[in-house]
Formats: C-alpha cells, structure tokens, sequence
C-alpha cells in the first residue's frame, strides 16, 4: 500500500521557467492538501482540493501558482515564472475525507519536492 | 483564525530522559483537534499523536503521549526514554472548521548520547 508519492524530490529551475510538482495520493484518498515549507520555517497551508474540484485555496499565491486535480492522474501544482523566493519544500498530503473539527482524519505526508530556483 | 505558538526554537536532551515541547494554539473553534508531526534530517513529515479537544483523556502512542491542557490552550508533546533517532524537528498542529491544519514553527530536538 503506497504512501503519498510526490516527484520530482528535488527540481531546479532558473529564474522565469515554470516549475511543475506531482502528488499521487494514497490508494483510496480523494482528498489533496499542498503545503509549502520555507528554510527554517514550519509548512504553510496552500491549497485543497477534492477530484476535479478546487475545495480551498486561501494559501495559493493570487499569481504564478495553479492547482488541479483530475479525475485520472496525480496532482499537478504548477508554479509559473518562478522567482528565487520560490525555492521551497512543497509538500503534498492526503485523506481519505475532509478534515473537520475533532475528527481523527490524519493527513498522510509525502516526501516533498525541493524547489531550487537559481 | 488559527494559531500554533510553538517557544523553543532547540530543545536538548540526553539519551534515555524524558522530554517536553511546549505548543500552545489559539482558536475560536468549539471543537478541534491536535496533532504532532516529527520531521527528520530525510524531510518527511511522520504523524505521532492526535488529541481531539473533547477527548477526556491524554493521548499516548508508545513512548509519545500528549499533555493537553484545555483552559490553557496547550498541547504540550512528552517523549519519554529519548533515543538518538527522537533527534528531529517536531510540529505542533491543529485543525477547526477550517479544513487543514495549521503548524506551528517547530521543534528542533537534539538528543545527546
């Protein structure tokens, strides 16, 4: 039973490319969660999303950044344009249904993605 | 709004003692519940613990278990008999209505030989 892949585990891009990270949620989870991780820093909410539907995002950039999630195929979070700021650990998890209040609902964590942008 | 104060940027422990960091959170939210999350050198965050906000009892996993003080806001993560591989970063995290979690800043633990 695989966990949450996401790949590549590390990418580096140069300033104005675009960065495309994936995430394959556990067998069974429908429900995405991406996380971004600054150095020395704890992870930021981004965005969540349920199959084809874009449930929150709050945490998202207003620019450069887009989230989806198809009904066949991993996760995508696309970071267009990228600046050096952008160099971060993005992390990806899953559930197997919304999180709300107490319920004992825990995020499965992969590995993240290392974004190096020179 | 949500929010996880986690003080001790480094905390320090010989092999074999017990070990406390500190969380304390702020919400609005009637029901919520609380997590700890370890992060080591590798990078991929492992789940530990989880305290529900009307749990009665302390959580425990093995040789972790959660001091949750309610009136206090505090969710305070014990790890009893520390082993050289506890070294790590350790997040405190909560989740009300809002549906994700929200992590505090971290825990860098270093366990001494």
């Amino acid at each position: 039973n695989a966990g949450v892949m996401q790949n590549p585990r590390h990418l580096v891009r140069r300033r104005g490319q675009e960065a495309r990270l994936r995430c394959s949620p556990m067998k069974g989870h429908s429900h995405v969660y991406w996380y971004r991780q600054l150095p020395e820093e704890g992870l930021k909410f981004m965005v969540y999303l349920q199959k084809e539907n874009i449930i929150d995002e709050s945490g998202m950039p207003k620019e450069r950044f887009s989230a989806e999630f198809p009904k066949e195929g991993p996760s995508i979070l696309r970071i267009q344009q990228v600046v050096r700021g952008d160099s971060a650990a993005y992390f990806c998890a899953s559930s197997p249904q919304g999180l709300a209040g107490t319920g004992a609902n825990v995020l499965t964590f992969g590995a993240g993605s290392r974004l190096t942008v020179l | 709004a949500q929010k996880i104060t986690q003080t001790q940027p480094g905390m320090f422990v010989q092999e074999k003692e017990a070990v406390t960091l500190d969380c304390t959170y702020d919400t609005s939210d009637p029901s919520y519940g609380l997590f700890w999350y370890k992060q080591p050198s590798s990078g991929e965050m492992i789940f530990l613990i989880y305290q529900g906000s009307y749990d009665q009892q302390n959580a425990t996993e093995g040789r972790y278990s959660l001091n949750f003080q309610k009136a206090r806001k505090s969710a305070n993560l014990v790890i009893s008999a520390s082993q050289l591989g506890d070294s790590a970063m350790y997040f405190c995290a909560m989740r009300g209505s809002a549906r994700q979690l929200t992590f505090g800043s971290g825990t860098q633990l270093t366990v001494l030989p």
